[in-house]
């Protein structure tokens, strides 16, 4: 069975640049997550898409946006990078919205840098 | 806002040792709590989680994890480690004040001499 699986695996920006990553969740799978992953940090959430509707946000500027489409896949897009933006993004999927007592399975992540 | 703090950030064992590694979240209420690990070149994967019942949970691989709800705690153990062990563990936790988003800790590097 197939995971998580996020697309590309590495990128390389220029300030100012804008990106978008992709994210394919396990199959059956109607909830999406965002994480960015600061070299020697934990991950930290971004977004959550369930049914292709935002159900939760984290404390990220408004250049992150994402979207979920029809067949739950999801894109996270970054407008206007910063050299801070530099990090692995991890997409992770769940079943249902998240709540309760669910688990989330995540991908290998998208290392971003930006120069 | 929720929190989570792991308080060794790296850990070195021998072979055979025994593991511990402490996790404590402030309080928001109902929560659930997990453990995942990262292995060198690998994705997050679930170790153990806790939801409700029994504090004491058994996860893959061996480890065990206790849900002390009066210390906030959900320390992470594991009797006798092996070299296969050396990976980057992750406390997380999920509900409360964090609602559906999964908030981690700055995680734990544990190196595993053989």
């Amino acid at each position: 069975d197939a995971g998580v699986t996020q697309s590309p695996t590495h990128l390389i920006k220029t300030r100012g640049q804008h990106v978008t990553l992709r994210c394919s969740p396990i199959s059956g799978h109607k909830s999406v997550s965002w994480y960015q992953q600061v070299l020697g940090q934990g991950p930290q959430f971004i977004f959550q898409y369930y049914e292709k509707e935002e159900r939760g946000r984290g404390n990220f500027p408004d250049r992150f946006s994402a979207r979920q489409f029809p067949n739950y896949s999801s894109e996270l897009n970054v407008n206007a990078l910063l050299l801070g933006d530099s990090a692995l993004y991890l997409c992770a999927s769940s079943p249902r919205t998240g709540g309760g007592n669910t688990e989330a399975f995540f991908g290998q992540g998208t290392r971003l840098t930006v120069v | 806002a929720q929190s989570v703090s792991q308080h060794n950030h790296h850990v070195i064992l021998s072979e055979a040792a025994s593991l511990e590694l402490g996790c404590n979240y402030s309080y928001g209420g109902t929560v659930n709590l997990f453990w995942y690990v990262q292995y060198p070149g690998q994705h997050l994967q679930l170790l153990l989680k806790y939801f409700s019942g029994d504090p004491l949970v058994k996860g893959i691989k061996g480890f065990e994890a206790e849900f002390i709800k009066s210390k906030f705690s959900f320390n992470l153990r594991k009797p006798s480690v092996q070299w296969s062990d050396t990976a980057e563990y992750f406390c997380a936790v999920k509900g409360g004040q964090a609602g559906t988003a999964l908030i981690f800790g700055k995680g734990t590097t544990l190196s595993v001499s053989s």
